[in-house]
C-alpha cells in the first residue's frame, strides 16, 4: 500500500460508545495530523505529532484521545462523544512539517 | 493567529470558460502556501506549493501563482471533471500544521 490509509471509512457511534479511528502512512514521513472537517467550516487542526511527540493540541476537548506509537501509525481514540462531534476526520502526514499528504478520511456520525 | 480567506465561496463556469478562485491570507513568516483539490467523500488532494511571492507552478490546466497577500489558482479551458472543492492552505513560522480556509466549490457544466 502506498499513501496515507485510514479505517474505518464510516463509523456511527452512540455518545456512551468508545471507538477509535486508525491511520497508517506508508510514505516514511516523520510527522503525522490530525484534522477535522465540518460542513461550512474550513479544516481545523486537532494535533500533531511530530517524531511520535505530540508538538500541537488546538484546545481540543478531552474527549479525543490520540495515540502515536510510532511514526508511522497514529489512532484518535473517542469516547462519550456530543452529535456536534459528527464530521470527516482526517489524518495527514508530512516530512519536516512541509508538504502534507491526507488519508481519505473517516466520515463519523454521533448519534 | 494566521488567517485564510477564499473567494468566491462558488463557482458555476460553461466547459471551456477560464476562471480564477483567489485566497488572500495573513501569516507570520510564510512557510509556504499550499493549494489542494477535495472531491466529495475524499480526502484533499494536493495540487501546488508556493514558497515565496512571484513565483508561479503550472499543472495540466491549473496555474497557481502568489504575491504577499494573496493567491490566484487560474484554471484555463475546465473540463467537466475539474469539478471539485479547492482548498487554499498556508503554514506559518510558528505552526506545526496548516491553516486552511473554506474552500471554492467549483463546478463546471458540460
Amino acid at each position: 500500500e502506498t499513501g496515507v490509509t485510514q479505517t474505518p471509512r464510516h463509523l456511527v457511534m452512540g455518545m456512551t460508545n468508545k471507538k477509535s479511528l486508525k491511520c497508517e502512512q506508508h510514505l516514511g514521513h516523520n510527522a503525522m495530523y490530525w484534522y477535522k472537517q465540518s460542513a461550512k467550516k474550513p479544516l481545523e487542526l486537532m494535533f500533531v505529532y511530530n517524531f511520535k511527540e505530540q508538538t500541537e493540541n488546538n484546545s481540543v476537548p478531552s474527549r479525543f484521545s490520540p495515540e502515536c506509537p510510532n511514526s508511522s501509525h497514529l489512532f484518535l481514540h473517542l469516547h462519550t462523544l456530543q452529535p456536534e462531534d459528527s464530521a470527516l476526520y482526517l489524518c495527514a502526514s508530512s516530512q519536516d512539517l512541509v508538504g502534507y499528504t491526507f488519508g481519505s478520511g473517516t466520515r463519523l456520525t454521533v448519534v | 493567529e494566521d488567517q485564510v480567506t477564499q473567494s468566491p465561496e462558488a463557482l458555476r463556469l460553461q466547459e471551456g470558460e477560464s476562471s480564477s478562485l483567489n485566497c488572500s491570507y495573513t501569516v507570520s513568516g510564510l512557510r509556504g502556501l499550499f493549494w489542494y483539490r477535495q472531491d466529495p467523500g475524499k480526502g484533499p488532494e494536493f495540487l501546488f506549493t508556493l514558497y515565496s511571492a512571484g513565483e508561479e507552478k503550472e499543472k495540466e490546466r491549473l496555474k497557481a501563482t502568489l504575491t504577499k497577500k494573496e493567491s490566484f489558482l487560474h484554471i484555463t479551458a475546465p473540463k467537466p471533471e475539474d469539478s471539485a472543492t479547492y482548498l487554499c492552505a498556508v503554514q506559518g513560522g510558528g505552526a506545526d500544521g496548516l491553516t486552511f480556509g473554506k474552500g471554492t466549490h467549483l463546478i463546471i457544466q458540460p
